[in-house]
């Protein structure tokens, strides 16, 4: 058990489509972000959500929403994708940011998306 | 920019044999390093961490990494691998500055441990 929940495990959706990713840990801790894993390349960072508020967006593309409404709860809301961004999208949390050093990210199995 | 440079890609090795992945970072200033480990089928977890004091750090199932400033290196090691640890490992580091809110990942480097 890992404490971080990631739904669906797969997803595969038209370009035409919009679907959401979710994510809920039951840590208690304060931060949260997405991220994406391709093949080949660094786990990239999305998004980070500290308290509920968003604090980092690097450079993602529109068709990626992202959504904190608690702590505990973090969307990815999906419209308009392309083939490129069939990856695997990292859900993680940890007390406070990582910048401090002090915590560690825990992750979640990821949710396997599939863009045709 | 910064970056996170593991430049094996995929090692195989058999039972018993020592393991070393290697891992080295861009970054001038004080950084925390961090090995990940993804087993097949599960979520990513830390294997170990290195923020300051001895840079040698010893982890979770054996495994250790040193810590060698002149070198921008991290280097994971392990004297005897097991089947067991056939995973993917990630080199992670992080700028040890108020506000950094990023974590970079190195590509990683998948184990094949042969029985």
């Amino acid at each position: 058990e890992t404490g971080v929940t990631q739904t669906p495990r797969h997803l595969v959706m038209g370009m035409t489509n919009k679907k959401s990713l979710k994510c809920e840990q039951h840590l208690g801790h304060n931060a949260m972000y997405w991220y994406k894993q391709s093949a080949k390349k660094p786990l990239e960072l999305m998004f980070v959500y500290n308290f509920k508020e968003q604090t980092e967006n690097n450079s993602v593309p529109s068709r990626f929403s992202p959504e904190c409404p608690n702590s505990s709860h973090l969307f990815l809301h999906l419209h308009t994708l392309q083939p490129e961004d069939s990856a695997l999208y990292l859900c993680a949390s940890s007390q406070e940011f990582t910048g401090t050093g002090n915590s560690p990210l825990h992750f979640g199995n990821g949710t396997r998306l599939t863009v045709t | 920019a910064q970056s996170v440079s593991q430049h094996n890609h995929h090692v195989i090795l058999s039972e018993a044999a020592s393991l070393e992945l290697g891992c080295n970072y861009s970054y001038g200033g004080t950084v925390n390093l961090f090995w990940y480990v993804q087993y097949p089928g599960q979520h990513l977890q830390l294997l170990l961490k290195y923020f300051s004091g001895d840079p040698l750090v010893k982890g979770i199932k054996g495994f250790e990494a040193e810590f060698i400033k002149s070198k921008f290196s991290f280097n994971l090691r392990k004297p005897s691998v097991q089947w067991s640890d056939t995973a993917e490992y990630f080199c992670a580091v992080t700028p040890r500055r108020t506000g950094a809110n990023n974590l970079f990942f190195g590509t990683g480097t998948r184990l094949t441990v042969i029985p």
